[in-house]
């Protein structure tokens, strides 16, 4: 099974839907991060967590909102999405010893 | 002006040549280095890390970084196909760990044809 596992996979919605993109990992680390990849953007922070109760925005948070449930699951919300917000989304685990491991990604298409 | 910037590409060079990707950054609180390599339809995973000035050789890889003129540099000889991938540099700040938050350049898209 993958370390790093992300729902759903791909997702289409409507402008004003609120979405959510979950992500389990089972690798036992404290930090998860959530990035947005754009073409000839590269990845971007949006979200990152060092432990359950820290979390911090990144570079572009706004319009989203992150809930950390456990050490090992971390959702973030879209809460009225708009169609510059279709996007590759990418969760991410580290520890403070190694490298940030990637889940597959979420494709989200908002029309 | 973006802190890191990454050579857009797209590059498609013949198996078996030299390929140069090249990153530069202006922010000088970076001192780690990275190199992550994405296929199509995956998430990115480390090839590469480095934190000092010179050389670092795995394989076919070589990571060089310049802290002076802030320019990183990855090279693969001996292309094959199965490099083709997009290729992403990294680059994280002294302050926390080494492996913090991490700034990424645009990606550049490699093809390497038989």
């Amino acid at each position: 099974d993958a370390d790093v596992t992300q729902t759903p996979r791909n997702r289409i919605t409507k402008t004003g839907k609120r979405i959510m993109l979950e992500c389990s990992q089972t690798k036992g680390h404290d930090r998860m991060y959530w990035y947005r990849q754009d073409p000839g953007l590269g990845l971007r922070l949006i979200y990152y967590s060092f432990d359950v109760k820290d979390i911090n925005k990144g570079e572009i948070s706004d319009g989203y909102s992150v809930s950390r449930q456990a050490q090992a699951k971390f959702s973030l919300s879209l809460e009225s999405a708009i169609p510059n917000q279709t996007a590759l989304y990418f969760c991410a685990t580290s520890d403070p010893l190694s490298e940030q491991f990637f889940g597959p990604g979420t494709r989200l298409t908002v029309l | 002006q973006k802190e890191v910037e990454q050579d857009p590409g797209p590059l498609s060079v013949p198996e078996g040549a030299i390929v140069s990707l090249n990153c530069t950054y202006s922010n000088s609180a970076f001192q780690y280095f990275m190199w992550y390599r994405q296929y199509s339809r995956k998430g990115p995973e480390l090839l590469m890390y480095t934190y000092s000035s010179g050389n670092k050789e795995d394989g076919r890889f070589t990571a060089q970084v310049d802290k002076s003129s802030k320019y990183i540099s990855l090279f693969i000889r001996d292309s094959q196909p199965s490099d083709s991938a997009t290729y992403l540099c990294a680059m994280s700040n002294a302050g926390g760990t080494s492996y913090g938050k991490l700034t990424f350049g645009q990606g550049t898209i490699l093809t390497v044809h038989p």
